[in-house]
């Protein structure tokens, strides 16, 4: 067990549609990633933040967007799903005072774009 | 940019033998750490073994190890002793920027035989 707690595990929904996945972090990790896998683009960075703040950018689109809250746990908002957007999203925690740079992930949240 | 290869699509292995994962990597630091991470067929990702580029040993974490050449700018994951539940997809992976973003390799495919 990671620490990572990433919620629901599966969604299926209809084009067009708005999701919202959620992340608990590593208790004491002020970092968190999320991250795209689909087959043909590998693991993709889209976005970090760090304590509450939006410390860096990938490749994420402009219907994407994700905040993190006091409590540190995080959400990230998909919205005016395509077919393409079908893939396995991660969040991964690391940081915090003392700790290594390696990222713990969660057990991810399978999109299926129907 | 850091930038992370790993040649091998595909590999394949008998039980209890040996096996060697390879990466390549790319980066402008003069400090940074790998990481390896192994995602079975269920999807979650797991953080295996980590190695500091100051690290004067390579690392090991069970029957984990990394062959680490700084100069070659390579860090290899060495699997002793394989299990079929080592078959897996690997990634290694390198902290990218000042936010420790990690960056990942495409990955290699190990399927373990009886």
């Amino acid at each position: 067990d990671s620490g990572v707690t990433q919620t629901p595990k599966h969604l299926i929904t209809a084009t067009g549609q708005r999701v919202t996945l959620r992340c608990s972090p590593r208790s004491g990790d002020l970092s968190v990633y999320w991250y795209q896998q689909s087959l043909d683009q590998g693991l993709q960075f889209l976005i970090q933040y760090y304590n509450g703040e939006e410390r860096a950018k990938g490749n994420i689109l402009e219907r994407f967007s994700a905040q993190q809250f006091p409590d540190l746990h995080s959400e990230l908002n998909l919205s005016s799903l395509e077919l393409g957007d079908s893939a396995l999203y991660f969040c991964a925690s690391s940081g915090g005072p003392g700790r290594r740079a390696e990222a713990f992930f969660g057990q991810g949240t399978r999109l299926t774009v129907v | 940019a850091q930038k992370i290869t790993q040649t091998q699509p595909g590999m394949f292995v008998q039980e209890k033998e040996a096996v060697t994962l390879d990466c390549t990597y790319d980066t402008s630091d003069q400090s940074y750490g790998l990481f390896w991470y192994k995602q079975p067929s269920s999807g979650e990702m797991i953080f295996l073994i980590y190695q500091g580029s100051y690290d004067e040993q390579n690392a090991t974490e069970g029957r984990y190890s990394l062959n680490f050449q700084k100069a070659r700018k390579s860090a290899n994951l060495v699997i002793s002793a394989s299990q079929l539940g080592d078959s897996a997809m690997y990634f290694c992976a390198i902290p990218s920027g000042g936010s420790y973003i990690p960056t990942f390799g495409r990955g290699t495919s190990l399927i373990v035989h009886p």
